[in-house]
């Protein structure tokens, strides 16, 4: 079985700071992991996808996250954030035997002037 | 612009009545699948169809059915609705349905049931 658990239910930071979304997984296979963004009133668009090529992921708009085995995480960074970030993040976990996503409960970003 | 399109985007419906929502997948995608969100349960899987045919069920309710059609659009039927069935419910798409391949979401449809 997958699952992910994304530590913060809410995160502010200060535009220009940095950005950690905190995410931990548990599968039974090698997983996929994937990190999603929601801006209000839309749907869901894809960020970046860990697929077990390498561990450093880069994805839109300048986030990237590192699989880490040993911790069993996929923190999701970026290194300066900027105001148009603000949006509902998820995180999600699929495996090779499952082609459906188990999803994170989100975490929200707010970006303070 | 995803591609997906989702329809309608708003409804509201009283307990007890039945809805069907539809999704139009992306051109040449062959896997649909339906995910509901809602403030208490978050993002959930609820049905994958490939080509036509049901490839994976999540926590879908009894109440609930779904079915791919053959130019690949797929509807969700929602019955005898109660208040907890308020939320978003969420259609993907991609193109094989393979675990590693990025699905694609439409902006959902918002169900309100009073």
């Amino acid at each position: 079985a997958q699952s992910v658990t994304q530590l913060g239910s809410h995160v502010s930071v200060s535009e220009g700071a940095l950005v950690l979304l905190r995410c931990n997984y548990s599968s039974s296979v090698p997983p996929y992991l994937f990190w999603y963004v929601q801006y209000p009133n839309q749907g869901l668009q894809l960020l970046l996808k860990y697929t077990s090529a390498a561990t450093l992921v880069k994805g839109i708009n300048g986030f990237e996250a590192e699989f880490k085995k040993s911790e069993t995480s996929f923190h999701l960074t970026k290194p300066s954030a900027h105001m148009s970030d603000a949006a509902e993040y998820f995180c999600a976990v699929s495996g090779t035997g499952a082609n459906n996503l188990f999803f994170g409960t989100g975490t929200r970003l707010t970006v303070i002037p | 612009d995803s591609g997906v399109t989702q329809t309608p985007k708003h409804l509201i419906t009283a307990t007890g009545q039945r809805v069907t929502l539809r999704c139009s997948p992306r051109s040449g995608d062959l896997s649909v699948y339906w995910y509901q969100q809602s403030l208490d349960q978050g993002l959930q899987f609820l049905i994958q169809y490939y080509n036509g045919e049901e490839r994976a069920k999540g926590n879908i309710l009894e109440r609930f059915s779904a079915q791919q059609f053959p130019d690949l659009h797929s509807e969700l039927n929602l019955s005898s609705l109660e208040l907890g069935d308020s939320a978003l419910y969420f259609c993907a798409s991609s193109a094989q349905g393979a675990a590693n391949t990025e699905a694609f979401f439409g902006q959902g449809t918002r169900l309100t049931v009073v």
